[in-house]
């Protein structure tokens, strides 16, 4: 079977940054990926990690650690708009089968 | 904008009707899904359509029913539905395999059943 733990809320501060981690334990892993959704909307991807570090993209960065089942999505220079849920979503095996996690509802103050 | 587009938007049916789901993409995607979301809770795997093949089913109960007429259309069709039914139905793509490829995601059909 597959489990993806994340926080369930998370509140940051306009202009800091955030880091919210994922555990997963799966059978078989193909890669790790972090969407964000709006309340209302439907989940945009963010990032895909497959091999061991981390990925930058702009203020968003993702790390992931296969060995510890661990993954975390970092945020810089938070903005009002950040406030979303943030989704971790792991594939395992050969297959189309991509499971979400609980997701982490986060939201950024003045 | 996005690139994969889902009706209705919203819906509303009883537990004796029979009504459909309809989701279309032209980004040349061979897979196609179909996710349940509840309110505060993840999307949930229902179905994966691959190269217009289901491969996969999550054990869903019969009385939603798939189909997938062509490669850019995925239809899911809902027949005595109750009331627990009723989400948020989240149509998505990928150019490849969801362990590689990320999915785009539909504005979603909410459904309520009464």
């Amino acid at each position: 079977g597959q489990n993806i733990d994340q926080p369930t809320e998370m509140t940051a501060t306009e202009g800091a940054i955030v880091q919210i981690n994922c555990t997963y334990q799966t059978s078989g892993f193909n890669g790790l990926f972090w969407y964000q959704q709006h309340a209302g909307e439907a989940p945009t991807f963010l990032s895909y990690n497959v091999l061991d570090g981390l990925e930058e993209k702009g203020r968003f960065s993702s790390f992931l650690s296969r060995s510890k089942g661990y993954s975390y999505l970092l945020l810089k220079e938070l903005q009002m708009k950040d406030s979303a849920s943030y989704l971790c979503a792991v594939s395992g095996g050969a297959t189309n089968k991509l499971i979400f996690g609980t997701g982490t509802l986060l939201a950024v103050q003045p | 904008d996005t690139e994969v587009t889902q009706t209705p938007k919203h819906l509303v049916m009883g537990m004796t009707n029979k009504k459909s789901l309809k989701c279309e993409q032209h980004m040349g995607h061979r897979a196609m899904y179909w996710y349940k979301q509840k309110a505060k809770k993840p999307p949930e795997l229902m179905f994966v359509y691959s190269y217009e093949k289901l491969s996969i089913n999550e054990s869903v109960p019969s009385r939603f029913s798939p189909e997938c007429p062509n490669s850019s259309l995925l239809n899911l069709h809902l027949h005595a539905l109750q009331p627990e039914d009723s989400a948020l139905y989240l149509c998505a793509s990928s150019q490849g395999g969801a362990y590689n490829s990320p999915l785009h995601f539909g504005n979603g059909t909410r459904l309520t059943v009464t």
